[in-house]
Formats: C-alpha cells, sequence, structure tokens
C-alpha cells in the first residue's frame, strides 16, 4: 500500500460543477498538506496549503483536512474549462520530502 | 518575482550518455528538492539540500545519479550512463525551509516547469 492514495481518475465534469478531490494516507505523522495542479507539459503549481487539520478557502478553492480519518479533500466550485488538469496531493512531515499521490485528472467541459 | 527555472526544458540522450540537468532556485530560498516523475505518476522524491549541504540523497534510484549545489544557490543533477528506464520528467523544487524567521508556510515547496529527459 502507497503512503498516498488518490483516484488517478479521469474525473468529467459540465461548467459550473462543484468538484470533489480526495486523497487518503497512512502516515498519521504527516503534519503540512497541499494541493498541487499542474497542465500538461508544466511544473506543479501550488493551489492550496494547510497545516493540520481545518479548513481553508481560497476563492472557488477549499481544501479540507480531517487527520482522524486521514483523508483529505479539495473542492472546487463553479468549475471552469480552465480548471482542467492533473491535481496531485502531497504532505509531509517538518523536514522531510514531500510524498504525492498519483494525480486525478480532471476535464471540465463548456 | 522569478520563479524557479529549469534547464534544459527537454533533453534526448542516447544510452549510455551523461547528462546534467540544472535548477536556479527562487533567490532566499534556503531548500533546494529533485523530484522525478514517471509518466501518469506523482513526482517522487530523489534528494534535498539545504544551503550547499545534500542532507538526504535517499530517493537517489542508483550511484550513476549524482546533484551537487556548490554555492547554495544553483543545483545541477547529473546522470551518468543513461538508461531508458532514466527516461522521465525531473523537477526542482525550493522553498525557506531552514530559514530563520521564516513562516509557518516554510514547508511549502514551488516547482520549476521540469526538464522532459528521453533516453534512446
Amino acid at each position: 500500500q502507497k503512503e498516498v492514495e488518490q483516484d488517478p481518475g479521469p474525473l468529467s465534469v459540465p461548467e459550473g460543477a462543484i468538484v470533489s478531490l480526495n486523497c487518503t494516507y497512512s502516515n498519521s505523522a504527516f503534519q503540512y498538506f497541499m494541493w498541487y495542479r499542474q497542465y500538461s507539459r508544466k511544473g506543479p503549481e501550488l493551489l492550496m496549503y494547510t497545516y493540520s487539520s481545518g479548513n481553508k478557502e481560497d476563492g472557488r478553492f477549499t481544501a479540507q483536512v480531517d487527520k482522524s480519518s486521514k483523508y483529505i479533500s479539495l473542492f472546487i466550485r463553479d468549475s471552469q474549462p480552465s480548471d482542467s488538469a492533473t491535481y496531485l496531493c502531497a504532505m509531509n512531515q517538518a523536514g522531510t520530502a514531500l510524498i504525492f499521490g498519483k494525480g486525478t485528472t480532471l476535464s471540465v467541459s463548456s | 518575482g522569478a520563479g524557479v527555472s529549469q534547464s534544459p526544458r527537454y533533453k534526448v540522450a542516447k544510452r549510455g550518455q551523461d547528462v546534467a540537468l540544472r535548477c536556479d532556485p527562487i533567490s532566499g530560498h534556503v531548500s533546494l528538492f529533485w523530484y522525478q516523475q514517471a509518466l501518469g505518476q506523482g513526482p517522487e522524491f530523489l534528494t534535498y539540500f539545504q544551503n550547499e549541504a545534500q542532507l538526504d540523497k535517499s530517493g537517489l534510484p542508483s550511484d550513476r545519479f549524482f546533484a551537487e549545489r556548490p554555492e547554495g544557490s544553483v543545483s545541477t543533477l547529473k546522470i551518468q550512463r543513461t538508461q531508458q528506464e532514466d527516461s522521465a520528467v525531473y523537477l526542482c523544487a525550493s522553498s525557506l525551509r531552514g530559514s530563520k524567521g521564516a513562516t509557518p508556510g516554510k514547508e511549502t515547496q514551488y516547482f520549476g516547469p521540469g526538464t522532459r529527459l528521453l533516453v534512446l
């Protein structure tokens, strides 16, 4: 079992839909949780960063961390075609390397 | 300000050839990381520098892989005697981790565009 599990999709939704992306993990010592967006042939771009449990909102994006369930989520409201990309969850303990999920490919159709 | 830059963006190598990949981190970022991303996979850790010190090289897949950051800024990842299985995207990231007085977000890593390596 990998340390971080993420459904690779693909996930296809119509424009304006609410998108839910999720990751589960096994290492209870993880403290920092991030979501990156990666367009084709580009590097990962940081979307959201959360420390420990809780919610964080930034515009159309909301990140949730539930450490008791070892489960993190990213919600995208009012999805746009420009949101079509691969979404990577990543996490670590302080002072260690990021562990990434496999990435979920999202397609938003207009 | 300027982000993380990497060069070359694309590299085609013949099997057995040596290659060198360059990373310029964000100015002032103490920590620098190298990751390898295979097609359809998430990035996987290779090695980590804090300033010029290589603190973790546990992810390097073989002794053909070597990384350096001699002045604590630019870093080079070198792959000797390339093999077809080395074909991947090599990503560099930097962060403030290790900086005195850094914010709680110091664990946040910012990525470059990557170098796409194809070994024929």
